[in-house]
């Protein structure tokens, strides 16, 4: 069973202010997704990543995964208070030749963003 | 149009009765899912369905019974409702299986 660790738990900052939130696991895997949920909603996509050291930008957020494809990062500049939200990282383990494709879920961020 | 939807939105029931949960998706996806959100925000999968047919079934009691009438839909029925039941349940749908996952609003289910 893989390990996969999302950290800090929870986060609080001002309105400008920078942050990184890092998910990490012991296992390799073949992509990674990080989704956005806000209060009350469903999870929203927000990037995938494939390739080790492959580095994404989404207006201020950038997205890094690890070289080993291991563990990934995102990084925020200049936080708003929309950014608030539970950011999940979701690395995907494909089983070649069989048809177990599954996501697992990390236990999040949970991020606030004070005006 | 809403890409995913979920009916109801809301479930409040006693112990021990059933319920369902509907799910539909308009993007043409092949894939389905249900999770479970517990109130740690915990995200945590417990079956997936691909072209009607079931390919993931986490260890979820078997009070459980997803079924998947064509593509577009997939239903939760859960038998004899526990305290324990009580989360919230999203619905998704990806191209393929393991793809980029496109979520439902959430049922969110209170068990007196």
């Amino acid at each position: 069973t893989q390990l996969l660790e999302q950290s800090p738990q929870f986060l609080s900052i001002q309105e400008g202010e920078n942050l990184t939130v890092y998910c990490n696991s012991s296992s390799v895997f073949s992509s990674l997704q990080w989704y956005r949920q806000e209060p009350g909603e469903g999870p929203v996509l927000l990037v995938t990543v494939v390739t080790g050291g492959e580095v994404k930008k989404l207006k201020r957020l950038t997205f890094q995964f690890g070289d080993a494809r291991k563990d990934s990062s995102l990084h925020i500049t200049a936080a708003q208070p929309g950014d608030t939200g539970l950011y999940l990282c979701a690395p995907n383990n494909l089983n070649s030749g069989g048809s177990n494709y599954k996501l697992t879920f990390g236990k999040g961020t949970l991020l606030t963003v004070n005006p | 149009d809403t890409a995913v939807s979920q009916t109801p939105k809301y479930l409040v029931t006693q112990m021990g009765n059933d319920k369902s949960i509907k799910c539909e998706q308009n993007l043409g996806h092949d894939t389905m899912y249900w999770y479970k959100q517990d109130s740690k925000k915990f995200l945590k999968i417990m079956f997936s369905y691909n072209n009607k047919e079931l390919i993931i079934n986490e260890t979820v009691p078997n009070r459980f019974s997803p079924k998947s009438p064509d593509k577009a839909h997939l239903n939760l029925h859960i038998n004899s409702l526990e305290l324990g039941d009580s989360a919230v349940y999203f619905c998704a749908s990806s191209i393929i299986a393991g793809g980029s996952q496109f979520f439902g609003p959430g049922t969110r289910l209170t068990v007196l």
